[in-house]
């Protein structure tokens, strides 16, 4: 069973902060991660996609991955407000499930004003 | 929304009867998902396509069946609807080779 585990939460953190979200995956053969932002009521949104290992930028969205580790992170900067919404962790299955993902159970982050 | 509507956006029914939820793409995409969503379970693949008349299960495919007769429509049945099929039930499309999925609205369905 191919597991991917998410930081518990809530996440709480001040408008301006950095919010860190972590994930781990169980697949050592994945390949592509994504990270997926989802507003109460909503579907989810894709907001950032990373394929090798390092830091990949995005405004003040940072993403992190380290295969050795089997880790990947989200980073926000100064974090506002419309931050606030659930981040999910999604990783592109390896060999015979590499059309499907599978998707950690999220974290949500408020944004305090 | 990636041109990705769904049908119907809400439903209630009754266990027993026989529901279809509709996804329909207006731009060719070959690989179509259903996923449901559930608390404290996140987001689980239940049938995804990758052609017409290509389907395969995923995760919780149980009690649930899929059919794709054309491109653009990607057609979930619960046969024989339970109250364990109370959901939300979103469609997405896969893009190019790392497979970038891209949800529709979502459809709730409440079984009683």
């Amino acid at each position: 069973q191919k597991e991917v585990e998410q930081n518990s939460g809530p996440l709480s953190v001040p408008e301006g902060a950095i919010a860190s979200l972590n994930c781990t995956y169980s697949d050592r053969g994945s390949q592509s991660f994504f990270w997926y932002r989802q507003y109460s009521g909503k579907s989810p949104e894709l907001i950032m996609s990373i394929y090798s290992n390092g830091d990949k930028e995005d405004g003040r969205f940072t993403a992190q991955l380290n295969k050795a580790s089997q880790y990947v992170s989200l980073l926000i900067r100064d974090s506002q407000p419309s931050d606030s919404a659930t981040y999910l962790c999604a990783v592109l299955g390896s060999s015979g499930s590499a059309r499907q993902l599978t998707f950690g159970s999220g974290t949500q982050l408020t944004v305090l004003p | 929304d990636a041109g990705i509507t769904q049908s119907p956006r809400h439903k209630v029914t009754e266990t027993g009867t026989p529901v279809t939820l509709r996804c329909h793409q207006t731009e060719n995409h070959r690989y179509m998902y259903w996923y449901r969503q559930d608390p404290g379970h996140g987001l689980r693949l239940i049938h995804y396509s990758y052609g017409v008349k290509d389907t395969d299960k995923g995760e919780v495919s149980d009690g649930y069946s899929v059919s794709r007769s054309k491109t653009e429509d990607f057609l979930l049945t619960l046969e024989s609807a339970t109250s364990s099929q109370t959901s939300v039930y979103f469609c997405a499309i896969g893009l190019g080779v790392e497979n970038e999925q891209f949800f529709g609205p979502g459809t709730r369905l409440t079984v009683l």
